[in-house]
């Protein structure tokens, strides 16, 4: 089945301890983002990346790191999260970067609590 | 910078009645426009996509308007549900934005009283 596949779905962490939220897509798709949503303030994009070792900053990237080693990957880095990163993050990925509007197929989301 | 806005942020309503959420957007150069439906603790659902060039969408009781010119779009549902109850985001996707990005509303809460 094709998808895009978030883990954990649920974490609770404490201030400074360093976290990595996992994504993985099975469909080959070049392009990744991540995107964090919060109540009264809609879904915004993080990070993105449109291949392998290509990323860049979306709309509120402070205290997060991406990186892009393997296609299929795309991990969300807190090197030291703190409590105004609690929020719901989502994991996104289309087919190719090139084609603009393309449809986005998103995970199921993880929840993150730091306190 | 484009931004989009969704009214009510909540709606309650008895089963049966049909219903229109509301979605603007403030910059008319996108290239579509997405529904999503939300469900308390679980991923996003798309349910309507309308291309810049189409006026509206149908799928079984929903159906989406878009005025790209004016910078508004309407998801009606008919005969609601209370398995219809979830939120409901709109999103766009900006004309000429490097990376393929969506930009979203906040949302609006639905709850269908059975």
């Amino acid at each position: 089945e094709a998808q895009v596949t978030q883990n954990p779905r649920y974490l609770i962490t404490v201030t400074g301890k360093k976290l990595t939220v996992t994504c993985s897509q099975n469909m080959n798709h070049e392009y990744m983002s991540w995107y964090r949503q919060d109540p009264g303030l809609g879904l915004r994009q993080i990070y993105y990346s449109m291949n392998v070792e290509v990323t860049d900053k979306g709309d509120v990237p402070e205290g997060y790191k991406v990186s892009r080693k393997e296609k299929r990957n795309f991990p969300l880095i807190l090197e030291s999260p703190s409590p105004n990163q609690t929020s719901l993050y989502f994991c996104a990925s289309s087919p190719t970067p090139r084609v603009q509007g393309e449809k986005l197929f998103f995970g199921s989301g993880t929840q993150l609590s730091v306190l | 910078k484009q931004e989009v806005t969704q009214i009510p942020a909540a709606l309650s309503v008895p089963e049966g009645e049909n219903l229109v959420l509301n979605c603007s957007f403030t910059d008319s150069a996108i290239y579509n426009l997405q529904w999503f439906r939300q469900d308390p603790g679980k991923g996003l659902t798309s349910l309507l996509l309308i291309q810049s060039s189409q006026r509206e969408q149908t799928s079984g009781r929903l159906n989406a308007s878009l005025d790209k010119s004016s910078g508004r779009s309407t998801l009606y549902i008919a005969a609601s549900q209370p398995g219809d109850s979830a939120t409901y985001l709109c999103a766009v996707h900006p004309w000429m934005e490097y990376g393929n990005k969506l930009v979203f509303g906040a949302g609006t809460i639905l709850r269908v009283k059975s």
